[in-house]
């Protein structure tokens, strides 16, 4: 069971805006940034978001990122077919002094 | 060319260790906060530890502590990370990965993977 809380899916059609939550605690996401992983099958993951809203170069900026409280979102607009893939959140977790991943979302493109 | 170059894949019985390498190309090594992250078959991402390089200090998860060693060579610019007294259910492909570390890590930069199965 993961200390970060993510639906096991998600979904919508071509256009379409979806958003991905990641539920944590006072001692995860509530004291430290979220980052946010996109990996297809096979593949290793690939960098979306990092400090809660913050896109590497080279993401699209269908991409963004939010945060409040003990809770983070990624919202993906203008959905595509190349979208379709595993998402994952993750952040730091001062009680475990570690760094802890949601178990993961897979968003299917309809 | 930028990029992390893991071994390849291991077979191993339970009860044995592995011993997984990532070959650091296009940055020194030492200027580098380097992890481990596993997945298991069908299933999610679970970080295992990482080095912290600008204090020196390496952070393991508390699910590996004591099983999970992280070293380096910093001559040839290549990380390693051995797992001991392996179980079936350490199956896994195993990602070295390393980025930023402002105040959650975050990994601009992953390996291929090295697939690990524990099967007698």
């Amino acid at each position: 069971q993961s200390v970060l809380t993510q639906p096991p899916s998600a979904s919508g059609t071509p256009g379409q805006r979806v958003t991905i939550s990641c539920s944590g605690s006072t001692s995860s996401i509530g004291s430290n940034t979220v980052t946010w992983y996109q990996q297809f099958p096979g593949t290793a993951p690939k960098l979306l978001i990092y400090s809660n809203n913050q896109r590497p170069s080279g993401v699209p900026d269908r991409f963004s990122g939010s945060k409040s409280g003990t809770s983070a979102s990624l919202a993906i607009g203008g959905l595509q077919s190349e979208d379709e893939a595993d998402y994952y959140c993750a952040t730091w977790d001062d009680s475990l002094k570690g760094l802890v991943f949601g178990g993961g979302t897979k968003l299917t493109v309809l | 060319q930028d990029q992390l170059v893991q071994s390849g894949a291991e077979v191993k019985k339970p009860g044995a260790s592995v011993k997984v390498s990532c070959k650091v190309f296009g940055y020194n090594l030492n200027e580098l906060s380097m992890h481990w992250v596993r997945q298991a078959p069908g299933k999610g991402l679970e970080w295992m530890g990482g080095l912290h390089r600008e204090d020196g200090k390496t952070f393991y998860a508390q699910n590996f502590q004591g099983r999970v060693t992280m070293t380096e060579d910093t001559s040839t610019d290549t990380t390693y990370m051995e797992l001991r007294s392996l179980r079936y259910d350490d199956t896994a492909v195993y990602f070295c990965a390393t980025g930023g570390w402002m105040v959650t890590p975050s990994f601009d930069f992953w390996g291929q993977g090295t697939l690990v199965t524990v099967s007698s």
